[in-house]
């Protein structure tokens, strides 16, 4: 069981645009930025945004982060068939004086 | 280019030792401005830290895991690796090694990312 909670799944259609939630609290989330990878089955995680909302040279704009509070949020516009993945937040945590991972959510595209 | 390798047995005997080794090119394991670390990812499920290295050589470990492990670094041959004593079934699972950039301000806290990862590699544990 994570520190950090993101719903189990989220869908959308192409074209529509999707949020996935990562919520903590002010020992993670709320006193430290946050980061977002992609993963797509058996590879490894990519790297999506970190810092909040600052994408790697690669990353289309499509996909952007933010935070507000001990709440972070990955948004998908334009959604496309080959976004279809898992995506997982992290940040620090104080608690564990390290950084962790948030539990995932399985993004379909229908 | 960055690159990263996760290299070792694919099957550890329970109460056995776990070792495995990421070859790193395109970088210096030894450079002041990044980390090394090892992520697991248990079949079917989400993404869990083990830690990772200092390029001082000291390590920093997640609590539940800090008493089994062991993260060092060869800087002669620009590899890092992971000792995981005392294994078990629960250790079953993929390993990544992957570069981290770890910063901390006073108005953000820290800021921690891997932007390169290896393609893992599973390990199995059964007898």
């Amino acid at each position: 069981q994570s520190v950090l909670t993101q719903p189990p799944s989220a869908s959308g259609t192409p074209g529509q645009s999707v949020t996935i939630s990562c919520s903590g609290s002010n020992s993670n989330v709320g006193g430290h930025t946050v980061t977002w990878y992609q993963q797509f089955p058996e590879t490894a995680p990519q790297l999506l945004i970190y810092a909040n909302s600052r994408r790697p040279s690669g990353v289309p704009d499509r996909f952007s982060g933010s935070k507000s509070g001990t709440s972070a949020s990955l948004a998908i516009s334009g959604l496309q068939s080959e976004d279809e993945a898992d995506y997982y937040c992290a940040t620090w945590d104080d608690s564990l004086k390290g950084p962790v991972f948030g539990g995932g959510t399985k993004l379909t595209v229908l | 280019q960055v690159q990263l390798r996760e290299s070792g047995p694919g099957l550890v005997r329970p109460s056995q030792t776990l070792s495995l080794t990421c070859t790193v090119s395109g970088a210096s394991i030894s450079a002041g401005n990044y980390y090394w670390g090892w992520i697991r990812q248990h079949p079917g499920k989400g993404l869990e830290w083990i830690g990772y290295m200092y390029p001082s050589g000291n390590a920093h470990y997640t609590p539940s895991l800090k008493s089994r492990s062991i993260i060092s670094g060869d800087t002669s041959k620009n590899q890092f690796s992971l000792k995981l004593n005392s294994v078990s079934a629960a250790d079953t699972g993929k390993y990544f090694c992957g570069r981290v950039s770890l910063f901390y301000s006073d108005t953000n806290g820290y800021t921690v990312w891997l932007d390169f990862w290896g393609p893992g590699t599973l390990v199995t544990v059964s007898s």
